[in-house]
């Protein structure tokens, strides 16, 4: 079974700080990583996937496979940052390769 | 296009009452399915379906039911709602996408702008 762990509910830093919102993920085949983003009462966005190697609104994430990870990182946290994030797996074949497993969120709450 | 359009925006439901949640899609994707999203719970998966006359349960299927019947709608239904059912709840559709090697990726997925649902 497929599982991704957001290990933070909450992570606050200050306007400038770097951010590092952690993902850890468990699946024996090839997956797929994303980071969506949700604003206050909005609906789910795609910030990131892994296989675009894009930076989205200063944000990178790396699937580092020899550690099951795919952090999102940023070196200076905005307060339009604030938001929920959710890192969400795809596995690599049947009806899965389209529905996501998510994780629980991470609140990032960036103080002026 | 207008994307994944759910509607109501918000519901209050007496325990017992059914109803339906609508989503439609005008981007003629074949995947669609219902996410409940709780408080530290994250996003669970409902129902899902790959193409019209095809459904399947996800994680959390009891007490909803779907159907697809075109490749525009999903709709979700509640048949006897109960307070566990409070939450907020997302569609989302996504579709066949590119090759990177030897490897096809579907499209990310688009999602609703959400049913906040209360049930007393």
């Amino acid at each position: 079974a497929q599982r991704v762990t957001q290990p933070e509910k909450l992570l606050s830093v200050f306007k400038g700080a770097p951010v590092e919102l952690k993902c850890n993920y468990s699946y024996s085949g090839s997956p797929e990583l994303f980071w969506y983003v949700q604003y206050s009462r909005q609906r789910l966005q795609l910030l990131l996937r892994h296989i675009s190697r894009e930076s989205i609104k200063g944000f990178t994430a790396d699937l580092n496979k020899g550690e099951t990870s795919f952090h999102l990182k940023k070196p200076f946290a905005q307060e339009e940052d604030s938001a929920m994030y959710y890192c969400a797996l795809r596995s690599d074949s049947g009806a899965g390769s389209y529905q996501l497993t998510f994780g629980k969120g991470t609140k990032l709450s960036v103080i002026p | 296009n207008a994307g994944v359009t759910q509607t109501p925006k918000f519901q209050v439901l007496k325990t017992g009452q059914s109803m339906t949640l609508q989503c439609a899609q005008d981007m003629n994707h074949e995947y669609m399915s219902w996410y409940r999203q709780d408080p530290g719970m994250g996003l669970r998966l409902i129902h899902y379906s790959v193409g019209a006359g095809i459904t399947d349960q996800g994680e959390v299927p009891n007490g909803y039911n779907v159907s697809r019947s075109t490749t525009e709608d999903f709709p979700l239904r509640l048949l006897s709602a109960a307070p566990s059912q409070t939450s907020v709840y997302f569609c989302a559709s996504s579709y066949s996408g590119i090759r990177r090697g030897s490897r096809s990726y579907n499209s990310p997925l688009h999602f609703g702008n959400g049913t906040r649902l209360t049930v007393t």
